[in-house]
């Protein structure tokens, strides 16, 4: 069965550094997604992409953050200068063409920022 | 705002036992509902997906229910067992390109 894949599934960084968290969605799937949970608190959406722009982003996705989809696979959170508070688990996500279609979860990026 | 809460937060169980996870939302013009289970320290899983136009989904022992005009969901799971211990989230898309909000989970342990 096809599936959402992320790497590295770790990442620990030091303040201020750069990241780039990688995602490759499903293949046939139009619709890209970003979402970060914070230990013990919610899973917040950050953005959503399609045909390759941003289609809609929340508060948190400040200028901080860029997304990119470079070729035509990988869909890329870059993270330009991190803080502490960036400390999450990072999710991608896919969805195919239609609303109303579920929503395809990766494993997630535990990202540390020291 | 959507704003979407769970009750009960955590929930331990002995197993074999059926239980109901309650989900609520408060802006009821959604399209669908969807539940996930989340593992400790691991991605989501999608269970079901119920479309605004249904009242119930079934998995297996997993049945969800929706009822839009009182802004709730549940999810039933039947003869529970230790490898349902997880965290159960629900989350309704927003408007636009269904970006999710989600609740923040009920986690269920279910002992032997």
């Amino acid at each position: 069965e096809p599936e959402v894949t992320q790497t590295p599934s770790h990442q620990v960084t030091q303040m201020g550094q750069e990241v780039i968290l990688r995602c490759v969605p499903i293949s046939n799937h139009l619709y890209f997604y970003w979402y970060r949970q914070i230990l013990g608190q919610k899973v917040e959406f950050l953005v959503s992409f399609y045909n390759n722009e941003i289609s809609e982003k929340s508060e948190i996705f400040d200028d901080q953050f860029s997304v990119e989809r470079p070729d035509g696979s990988n869909f890329t959170l870059k993270i330009r200068s991190t803080k502490l508070e960036d400390s999450a688990m990072y999710f991608c996500a896919s969805r195919e063409n239609r609303d109303g279609e579920t929503q395809y979860f990766g494993p997630g990026t535990r990202l540390l920022v020291l | 705002k959507q704003e979407v809460t769970q009750i009960p937060a955590a929930l331990s169980v002995p197993e074999g036992e059926n239980l109901v996870l309650n989900c609520s939302f408060t802006d009821s013009a959604i399209y669908n509902l969807q539940w996930f289970r989340q593992d400790p320290g691991k991605g989501l899983t999608s269970l079901l997906l119920i479309q605004s136009s249904q009242r119930e989904q079934t998995s297996g022992r997993l049945n969800a229910s929706l009822d839009k005009s009182s802004g709730r969901s549940t999810l039933y799971i039947a003869a529970s067992q230790p490898g349902d211990s997880a965290t159960y989230l629900c989350a309704v898309p927003n408007s636009g390109y269904s970006t999710l909000t989600f609740g923040k989970g009920t986690m269920l342990l279910v002992s032997p």
